[in-house]
């Protein structure tokens, strides 16, 4: 597809599971971001990837979150042993710079994750 | 206003006038920011951007103003219709940077 897409739209968890979420860039992005959003809030940095290298994961909660891009096009964020605090919607974007230069990024609708 | 939690700061106007949003930006080495809409259930949407050797920059019905003396930074929308009602974010960066960092965002409601 033209836009970034993520999956699934809405997952439900009980707690102490394991989740994975998958978000698809759009093609040629090497850039790719995954932000944290709570409700009523603006987007929070979780993790950046350029191509396949993970440049940045300060903005990870906790070493319970992983993230990877294998391939340097899809991208998997893993939430281990799941708590409640960690019910948001997380949300995708890809981006890339032209001439040094950042250019919008793009996001996802996100998914919804609710943990019981 | 300040966000807290659920209680965003909201900016309710006429149909048909003009808005304007606001943004304090936090980091003086920040040189590109973006506005992004955001409605219920949807991720946020690209409206402009502008980098940091402008002050002003017009897209169809929006107008970004950027102040960086002050770090302060506006959302103009003409001639507001009832499907700009939205969550507006702004965002910065430094090309140096590798992440954007969002304002706590506003709510535009756009009464008949």
């Amino acid at each position: 597809g033209a836009g970034v897409s993520q999956s699934p739209r809405y997952k439900v968890a009980k707690r102490g599971q394991d989740v994975a979420l998958r978000c698809d860039p759009i093609s040629g992005h090497v850039s790719l971001f995954w932000y944290q959003q709570a409700l009523g809030q603006g987007p929070e940095f979780l993790t950046y990837f350029q191509n396949e290298a993970q440049l940045d994961k300060s903005g990870l909660p906790s070493d319970r979150f992983f993230a990877e891009r294998p391939e340097g096009s899809v991208s998997t964020l893993k939430i281990q042993r799941t708590q409640q605090e960690d019910s948001a919607v997380y949300l995708c974007a890809s981006s890339q710079r032209r001439q040094g230069l950042w250019q919008p990024q793009h996001f996802g609708d996100g998914t919804r994750l609710s943990i019981l | 206003g300040e966000s807290v939690g659920l209680h965003l700061p909201t900016l309710s106007v006429q149909e048909g006038d003009n808005s304007i949003i606001n943004c304090a930006y936090s980091n003086s080495a920040s040189d590109y920011f973006i506005w992004y809409k955001q409605e219920s259930g949807k991720g946020p949407q690209f409206i402009i951007d502008i980098r940091s050797n402008m002050d002003k920059r017009q897209g169809q019905r929006v107008t970004v103003l950027l102040n960086k003396t002050v770090k302060h930074l506006s959302l103009q929308i003409a001639a507001t219709q009832p499907g700009d009602s939205a969550v507006y974010f702004c965002a910065e960066t430094s090309n140096y940077g590798q992440n954007f960092v969002f304002g706590p965002g506003t709510r535009l409601s756009v009464l008949p």
